[in-house]
């Protein structure tokens, strides 16, 4: 049982190129969310999904997209990264939604430097 | 706008010493609050605060959400170095989002 999982855990990217950041998790969880971190400014929600099938913009959506693949697998997709996107992303999943009290498990997050 | 707001942003103290943690919140359908504690990789989880006044404990760690002051405080006594970390609390907002605050960096010197 090995959780949430991310790969890559690090990636340098110049700016204009594009990636695509995955993440799996094993817990059967319905719900999936994509963080990142900035020094200083706690974490900050870029997209969620819900369940299979539905994915919804959080607070920071702008220059980022996503796909849930299947009930396991939620990837973000950077189309033409930016200096501002330099971050570390972190992964979530959690059974039902957060407002239903279940507990979000993070993976171990993605350190992304943008040249 | 939403926000979460946690003070201090960084408290540095002795071993053995008490501290207290601030954590206030402005949320649109504010459901719960989170704890976390995040050391060098990902947030673990602490403790989900959603009835006012009710004091959960867990160890030597303890919290208490106040709806009436919008603000919750994390209390960790007799503090040990494995204590430092980044903590972080985050407001539940309706049925999926999480509005985290900056977070609060603890650092537990022997």
């Amino acid at each position: 049982n090995a959780g949430v999982t991310q790969t890559p855990k690090f990636q340098v990217l110049k700016t204009g190129q594009s990636m695509t950041l995955q993440c799996a998790q094993d817990m059967n969880h319905n719900s999936m969310y994509w963080y990142r971190q900035d020094p200083g400014m706690g974490l900050r929600l870029i997209y969620y999904s819900a369940s299979e099938g539905t994915t919804d913009k959080g607070e920071v959506p702008n220059g980022y997209n996503v796909s849930r693949l299947n009930k396991r697998e939620f990837s973000l997709r950077l189309e033409s990264a930016a200096p501002s996107q330099t971050s570390v992303y972190f992964c979530a999943s959690s059974e039902g939604g957060a407002g239903l009290g279940d507990t979000q498990y993070f993976g171990p997050g993605t350190r992304l430097t943008v040249l | 706008e939403d926000k979460v707001v946690q003070s201090p942003l960084s408290l540095v103290v002795h071993e053995g010493d008490t501290v207290t943690l601030n954590c206030s919140y402005e949320v649109t359908n504010f459901r719960s609050l989170l704890w976390y504690k995040q050391e060098k990789k990902a947030p673990t989880f602490l403790f989900m605060l959603t009835s006012s006044g009710i004091e959960k404990k867990s160890g030597r760690l303890s919290s208490i959400l106040d709806k009436k002051e919008l603000s919750s405080i994390l209390n960790i006594t007799a503090t040990q170095t494995g204590d430092s970390a980044i903590y972080l609390c985050a407001a539940i907002q309706g049925a999926q989002k999480l509005v985290f605050g900056q977070g609060t960096r603890l650092t537990i010197n022997p």
